[in-house]
């Protein structure tokens, strides 16, 4: 089975901190997305990629931005954390070959930004 | 992007089936149709996916009606186990969209 690691299961930042959360898949997939979850607000698209050093916004970008230097790893990075970035932040991979390629998912970051 | 809608939540009990409804309206002739299932705390997972008719695995059933517009998740004598979201998403592209889900509630 596909395993998507998420570096921290639960962090606690102060805002204006730079924080980088770490997503690592093992099943050499081409796309990777950073989602972020709100009560509510089901899952939103911050950022994709959908190959090594190529990114994509999603629907809310904004205080976000992402870095994809190997294809195993999408870091998300928050250069000046707000509050309002305290959320669920979820990681997933998905390979390349039809529309028909499952989403993986990792555990989640609870992140809270004080 | 092709847009679903869902019921935002719905209650059932322990061991009967439960069909929850997604409408697809702007679906595109290559767009499949998938929903996953995300208990609290976890990352969505994979449940089911279909194009046309009617797919049948170990978990659920996806029924698709000729013009595909919509399709129903029905999931065979429901448990405890069973209360999660239930997304409905219809995927065209590498940018794929969640909306708000289903919040399935099963009652002893």
């Amino acid at each position: 089975d596909v395993k998507v690691t998420q570096s921290s299961r639960y962090l606690v930042k102060r805002t204006g901190e730079k924080v980088f959360l770490e997503c690592v898949q093992d099943m050499d997939h081409e796309n990777m997305f950073w989602y972020r979850q709100d009560p509510g607000l089901g899952l939103r698209l911050i950022y994709f990629s959908y190959d090594v050093k190529m990114k994509e916004k999603g629907d809310i970008p904004e205080g976000y931005s992402v870095s994809r230097e190997k294809k195993e790893r999408f870091s998300l990075i928050l250069e000046s954390a707000s509050t309002n970035q305290t959320s669920m932040y979820l990681c997933a991979s998905r390979g390349a070959g039809a529309h028909n390629e499952k989403l993986f998912f990792g555990s989640g970051t609870q992140l809270s930004v004080l | 992007l092709a847009k679903t809608t869902q019921p935002i939540s719905m209650d059932s009990y322990e061991g009967q089936e439960v069909n929850i409804t997604c409408s697809h309206n702007n679906i595109a002739t290559n767009d499949y149709i998938t929903w996953y299932q995300q208990f609290p705390s976890q990352g969505p997972r994979f449940i089911i996916q279909g194009y046309k008719t009617k797919v049948t695995n170990e978990v659920a059933s996806l029924f698709i009606p000729a013009d595909r517009k919509s399709s129903t998740l029905s999931l065979p004598r429901v448990s405890l186990s069973d209360t999660a979201v239930y997304y409905c998403l219809v995927v065209r592209d590498d940018k794929i969209i969640f909306g708000k889900g289903t919040r399935l509630h099963i009652l002893p």
